[in-house]
Order: C-alpha cells, then sequence, then structure tokens
C-alpha cells in the first residue's frame, strides 16, 4: 500500500494568515500530485495539481514539489475564513490506472 | 449542468439489499473511478475503468461490482449490502492522452448510502 501522510490537525490560523499544509508519500515513481479542498459532507474540489519539482503558483495558492524529499505542500495566503475545509494531498498511482491515493487531510480552520 | 453526476444523492437501505449507485459524466473522459470515504479512513479506490472493456479492480473491490455501460456511464453494486458499507460513495473520472499529465480527477457530487 502507498502511502501519504497529513497531519490531521486542526490548523487553526488567523484570518489573513499563511496556512501551511504539508504531506509526504512513499512511492517515489509518482509522478502527479494534487490537492483538494472537502466541505463537511460534500465532494473533494480539486485546488491545484504539480508535477515538476519546485513551486507553482494559483491566486492565493502555491504548491510545492520536492521528489528527492518525497514531499509537498500546500500554502494558502491571506486565508479567509471561507477557506476552513479539510484539505486532501493525493498522489497519483502509476500502477493503479492513475488512480489517487489520498492523504486522510488537515483539517484548517481560519478564524476571522 | 454538473459535469459528474451521481444518482441517488441519498440511500437508506437493508443488509442483504442489492443496490446500484449510477454516475454519468459529460467531461468525455476516458477513466473513470469509484471511491468511498470513511470517517478516519480517507478516501479509498473500489474500481476503476479505462474504458468500456476495461475495469479493475482496487483496493477495496470485495463486495463491489461495476458496469462501464457506456463511455459516460459507470455503475456501482452491492450484490448484499451489509452495514460497512455504510460510507459516502464518490464517482470521478479524468481525461487520457499523451503526454506526462498530469490527469486531474473531477468528482461527482457523493452518494451517501446507509445500510441498517
Amino acid at each position: 500500500q502507498k502511502e501519504v501522510e497529513q497531519n490531521s490537525g486542526p490548523l487553526s490560523v488567523p484570518e489573513g494568515a499563511i496556512a501551511s499544509l504539508n504531506c509526504t508519500y512513499s512511492d517515489r515513481v509518482s509522478q502527479s500530485f494534487f490537492w483538494y479542498r472537502q466541505y463537511s459532507g460534500k465532494s473533494p474540489e480539486l485546488i491545484m495539481s504539480i508535477y515538476s519539482n519546485g513551486d507553482k503558483e494559483d491566486g492565493r495558492f502555491t504548491a510545492q514539489l520536492n521528489k528527492a524529499s518525497q514531499y509537498v505542500s500546500l500554502l494558502i495566503r491571506d486565508s479567509q475564513p471561507s477557506d476552513s475545509a479539510t484539505y486532501l494531498c493525493a498522489v497519483e498511482g502509476v500502477n493503479s490506472g492513475y488512480a489517487l491515493n489520498f492523504g486522510k487531510g488537515t483539517s484548517l480552520l481560519v478564524t476571522p | 449542468d454538473a459535469d459528474v453526476t451521481q444518482t441517488p444523492r441519498n440511500r437508506i437501505t437493508k443488509t442483504g439489499k442489492r443496490i446500484m449507485l449510477e454516475c454519468s459524466q459529460t467531461k468525455g473522459h476516458d477513466r473513470m473511478y469509484w471511491y468511498r470515504q470513511d470517517p478516519g479512513l480517507g478516501l479509498r479506490l473500489i474500481y476503476y475503468s479505462f474504458d468500456v472493456k476495461d475495469i479493475n479492480k482496487g483496493e477495496i473491490s470485495d463486495g463491489y461490482s461495476v458496469s462501464r455501460q457506456a463511455q459516460a456511464k459507470f455503475s456501482l453494486s452491492l450484490e448484499s449490502a451489509i452495514p460497512n458499507q455504510t460510507a459516502l460513495y464518490f464517482c470521478a473520472t479524468s481525461d487520457s492522452g499523451p503526454g506526462q499529465g498530469p490527469y486531474e480527477q473531477y468528482f461527482g457530487p457523493g452518494t451517501r448510502l446507509t445500510v441498517t
């Protein structure tokens, strides 16, 4: 079983601060990585994908990938209360039809 | 209209009953997936399909079967439902093609299934 590990949280940050979410993975051959946001009882919503080492920015979100360290992170700048959700890290499984292996998620709470 | 739809959205059934969850997509994607989500266990893969003739078991396929009726439709069946199949079920789709990707997956709204 390929592992994807996330701190379950909750991670609490004040409004306007930077939230930093981290994820490690065990499968060295994995090439593609994803961050999803999930509100309680709702479906996962794709935030970002990344497959090259380094940073990828999209609006307030920045994904960071370090394949040598098997580490991927998500930074949320200017955090808003509406960002309060569970953030799922997902790693593409090469040997399972490119299905995603998910971490259990990090709960983020942004306080006004 | 939503690109990935699932029916029903909620279902309560009794132990031993056979039920079917349906997924349809208008994204034109080849790949379709079924996941279940349980509190504390995260999302786990049940089955996946590359196309109508290519269906594969995932991590937790026991007790489930699937049918890919067309490129756009992928159904999940519970042959004889049991209480520990109570969960939130998601269908997802992704594109395929040349190149490295990433091939992003898009999820349907989910079906909340309760087996009593």
